[in-house]
């Protein structure tokens, strides 16, 4: 069946910047998404991205989209403390309505 | 306006019980999807409705598991005989209809079977 892969965790410092990293195989993906699980908290949508996209900013994230590598990364700039949370990557096939999530990745903010 | 509300938000029962896990959709969205998140795992689909249609089944992890949605509002998922394996959250999400793209989650029930 169809994955998304994505490291469990990322450490930075604070103020440097966070590249989170996602990989994924169904080539028919049309949207690709990241949400956002801060502690205690519901999932919440950060961004998503276009399959005919390769960028997409909007403040502080940017996202990059490689459709041949079937790659995509979520980077953060100038991170804060407010940034910790896990970081979820997931795809949209054309023909379904379900999404396929990555297992997460856990952003941990150093002093 | 009010998010998608879950209750109870921790619920600990005995292996064998049942449970039944609650979700408030936001008023107007005609999706609802439930998910299970296991610790270091990504979310697993478990059943989607759509208006009136019949619903999507194909994640129930097994015959134990059933949801309905009464008046396209308010979903039940109902889990019987459970077993340490059903230990998770259970997130309940809802969307204006199907082809609109972002899911609104809500916080989640977590299950712990004993």
């Amino acid at each position: 069946g169809e994955d998304v892969e994505q490291s469990l965790f990322l450490s930075v410092r604070e103020g440097d910047s966070s590249v989170i990293n996602c990989t994924y195989t169904d080539s028919s993906s049309t949207y690709l998404y990241w949400y956002k699980q801060e502690p205690g908290a519901g999932l919440q949508l950060l961004t998503y991205i276009f399959s005919n996209m390769d960028m997409k900013q909007d403040q502080r994230l940017t996202v990059l989209l490689n459709k041949k590598d079937k790659h995509l990364s979520l980077r953060i700039a100038d991170t804060q403390t407010g940034d910790s949370a896990i970081y979820f990557c997931a795809e949209r096939g054309d023909s379904n309505y379900q999404l396929i999530w990555g297992a997460g990745t856990k952003l941990i903010i150093k002093p | 306006g009010a998010g998608v509300s879950q209750s109870p938000s921790n619920k600990v029962t005995e292996k064998g019980k049942d449970v039944e896990l609650r979700c408030d959709p936001i008023s107007g969205h005609t999706a609802l999807y439930w998910y299970r998140q296991s610790l270091g795992q990504g979310l697993e689909f478990l059943i989607y409705f759509q208006g009136n249609s019949a619903p999507d089944k194909s994640g129930l992890p097994s015959d134990r598991f059933s949801a309905e949605r009464t008046g396209g509002s308010v979903s039940t998922l109902t889990i019987q005989r459970t077993q340490q394996e059903d230990s998770a959250v259970y997130l309940c999400a809802s969307s204006r209809d199907r082809a609109n793209n972002e899911q609104f989650f809500g916080p989640g029930t977590r299950l712990t079977v004993l």
